[in-house]
């Protein structure tokens, strides 16, 4: 079983939409938890750590569902920039997993 | 430029062939990454250095794979007798361990080197 799995997509959204992205992780004992974001043949950056009692930052919302093992972000007013690979990463014993990512298009 | 360098950013090389990468951190990171990362696919952990110190490898690093980072700063990635299966974007990435040496902050991404293997 992976350590981090997300839904490739491609999610296909017009402008200005709300969406989300989801992830699970296997193991229980995680300790910390980030979106990072990762233009076409660019380096992964960051986006936002992941914090147990939810955090926004602008138009992006994450939460953290540590019983269930789950990762959320949601986007709110899409913009064409927005388009990108969202990659989930959990960080367990300072070793980072990250998922394949989910591709998020953003089309006028 | 204050973030982290890779160099070089493409390399060609043939089948057989040794080949060496760098990798820069930011220079008051203590933890050093290397990741590989294909086509569809995140990611994938190999190796980390806090300082000097190589405290984990992933099995994913075969003993074609060696990594250094002498004196605690720059790191180097040598692959040995490379294969067309070692084709891949190499990542580096660095971060601060977090207080008492805990769990790392984020970690910051270099712009990686492309290897293709013909």
């Amino acid at each position: 079983r992976k350590e981090v799995e997300q839904d490739p997509g491609p999610f296909n959204v017009p402008e200005g939409a709300t969406v989300a992205f989801n992830c699970t992780y296997s193991n229980s004992a995680s300790q910390s938890f980030f979106w990072y974001r990762q233009d076409c043949r660019k380096e992964p950056k960051l986006l936002m750590s992941v914090y147990s009692s939810g955090n926004e930052d602008g138009r992006f919302t994450a939460q953290l569902n540590r019983a269930s093992q789950y990762i959320s972000l949601l986007i709110r007013d899409s913009k064409l920039s927005d388009s990108a690979t969202y990659l989930c990463v959990v960080n367990n014993f300072n070793k980072f997993y990250f998922g394949s990512g989910t591709k998020l298009n953003v089309k006028p | 430029d204050t973030g982290v360098s890779q160099d070089p950013r493409h390399k060609i090389t043939k089948r057989g062939q040794n080949v060496t990468f760098r990798c820069d951190p930011i220079s008051e990171h203590n933890r050093l990454y290397w990741y590989r990362q294909t086509l569809g696919q995140g990611p994938e952990f190999l190796t980390y250095f806090q300082n000097e110190a190589q405290l984990e490898k992933s099995r994913l690093l075969s003993d074609r794979f060696s990594a250094e980072r002498p004196k605690g700063s720059f790191s180097t990635l040598e692959i040995q007798r490379t294969e067309q299966g070692d084709s891949a974007m190499y990542l580096c990435a660095s971060s601060l361990a977090g207080t008492a040496g805990g769990p790392s902050n984020e970690q910051f991404f270099g712009p990686g080197t492309r290897l293709t293997v013909l």
